[in-house]
């Protein structure tokens, strides 16, 4: 069975600072790692997926994220926030044989300040 | 032109009522998923269907029902409202495994 833990409940970040949302994951088997934006009020949406290749994957809204298998890690980045940014953001994993299972962290709320 | 539709988005009812929430994707994909997120916003998938079949039952009561009527549908009704069953109710779909599923805008159910 697979687990994440998103290390951040809140983070709080400035404006056009850099930011890094933290995720670990528990696995025995080869996984598929994703994270999801949940803006208030609203559904889920991909940001980004890592399935197989390159490392480093870059997603919508300026955000990538890196796997790292020997640290099992998949932290989100993000070189400079704005304030729609603002939103509830998941870490979740499937293992690569029963990927219909989705597994999420607990979530991490960003809030932008001015 | 929505991807996956829920109805109705909010669903205030008394504890011991029968009430279905409907699911609609347009996508064509051939997997489609229901998640609870709870008050603290955690996330917990219940039920999959693959081209109408169920696949996952995650340890749901068994008030939970979940019905496909097509692909492209999967509804879930839920008898005897508890208290415990206010949450937000997400529909998900997804083609094959691997690409990423798509949410639904989620139906927030509240149990009086």
């Amino acid at each position: 069975a697979q687990s994440v833990t998103q290390l951040d409940s809140q983070v709080p970040v400035f404006e056009e600072a850099p930011v890094e949302l933290r995720c670990n994951y528990s696995s025995s088997v080869s996984v598929y790692l994703f994270w999801y934006v949940q803006y208030p009020n609203q559904g889920l949406q991909l940001l980004l997926k890592y399935l197989s290749g390159s490392t480093l994957v870059k997603g919508i809204n300026g955000f990538e994220a890196e796997f790292n298998k020997s640290q099992t890690s998949f932290h989100l980045r993000k070189p400079s926030v704005h304030i729609s940014d603002t939103a509830e953001y998941f870490c979740a994993v499937s293992d690569v044989q029963g990927a219909q299972k989705l597994v999420f962290g607990q979530g991490t709320r960003l809030t932008i300040n001015p | 032109d929505t991807a996956v539709s829920q109805t109705p988005k909010y669903l205030v009812t008394q504890m011991g009522n029968d009430k279905s929430i409907k699911c609609e994707q347009n996508l064509g994909h051939d997997t489609m998923y229901w998640y609870k997120q709870d008050s603290k916003k955690f996330l917990k998938i219940m039920f999959s269907y693959n081209n109408k079949e169920l696949i996952i039952n995650e340890t749901v009561p068994n008030r939970f029902s979940p019905k496909s009527p097509d692909k492209a549908h999967l509804n879930l009704h839920i008898n005897s409202l508890e208290l415990g069953d206010s949450a937000v109710y997400f529909c998900a779909s997804s083609q094959a495994t691997r690409g990423g599923k798509f949410f639904g805008p989620g139906t927030r159910l509240t149990v009086l």
